[in-house]
């Protein structure tokens, strides 16, 4: 079963730019499966931020955006501000073997 | 609207069962899958299986195969997770999720399971 890869901390000022990348191989990201993004407040469950890499849900902010290419995908967050504070996950289907989905391995997002 | 609401906390030894329940309402139930994930203290999420309320049909992590058993109570709109030869590694923070085509939109408030002798 794959795991999906990502940096494991990014800080920034509020109001800054940050992004997260998210690498898988040719068996879930680069095989056509969509990504899905997911902020986790600690001690909170996780939250959809981003789903079919670039959608989101109703109620999430603008400055949240998703890309993917090849065998990678990008979490862009714009205008940092203090309560984007959390970790955030992406997630993808795995389509070796009977399939399953992955998780990436998790970042820390601190605003400085 | 949606809800999506665990069981409680569990103590279980070393060897025991567990099963977690995850009673869902506002929706169709059978018209969106459930997936289980778990999370270790301090650890990330490790997905551990995806079943389709409508037939049945199921699709588990590789190494908990044969240790994990994923069912659903239509009548109730109620989902189960049963992880059977607990270890100490088992213990985690256990979510279901309401899949709605490939990601999970509405999540349980997780339930602690604590393996301890």
């Amino acid at each position: 079963q794959s795991v999906l890869t990502q940096p494991p901390s990014v800080s920034g000022a509020p109001g800054q730019r940050v992004t997260i990348s998210c690498t898988g191989s040719s068996s879930d990201i680069g095989a056509g499966n969509d990504v899905h993004w997911y902020q986790q407040v600690p001690g909170r469950a996780p939250k959809v931020l981003i789903y079919g890499n670039s959608n989101r849900p109703s109620g999430v902010p603008d400055r949240f955006s998703g890309s993917k290419s090849g065998t990678s995908a990008s979490l862009a967050i714009t205008g940092l501000q203090a309560e984007d504070e959390a970790d955030y996950y992406c997630q993808s289907y795995d389509s070796s073997l009977s399939g399953s989905y992955v998780f990436g391995t998790g970042t820390k997002v601190t605003v400085l | 609207q949606v809800q999506v609401v665990q069981s409680g906390a569990e103590v279980k030894k070393p060897g025991a069962s567990v099963k977690v329940s995850c009673k869902t309402s506002g929706y169709t139930f059978t018209t969106y899958g459930v997936s289980w994930v778990r999370q270790a203290p301090g650890q990330g999420l490790e997905w551990m299986g995806w079943i389709s309320t409508h037939t049945g049909k199921t699709k588990y992590a590789e190494k908990l195969q044969g240790r994990v058993t994923l069912t659903t109570d239509t009548a109730t709109s109620t989902g189960y997770m049963e992880l059977r030869s607990l270890r100490s590694d088992d213990t985690a923070m256990y979510y279901c999720a309401r899949e709605a085509g490939w990601y999970n939109d509405y999540w349980g408030q997780g339930t602690l399971v604590t393996v301890s002798s």
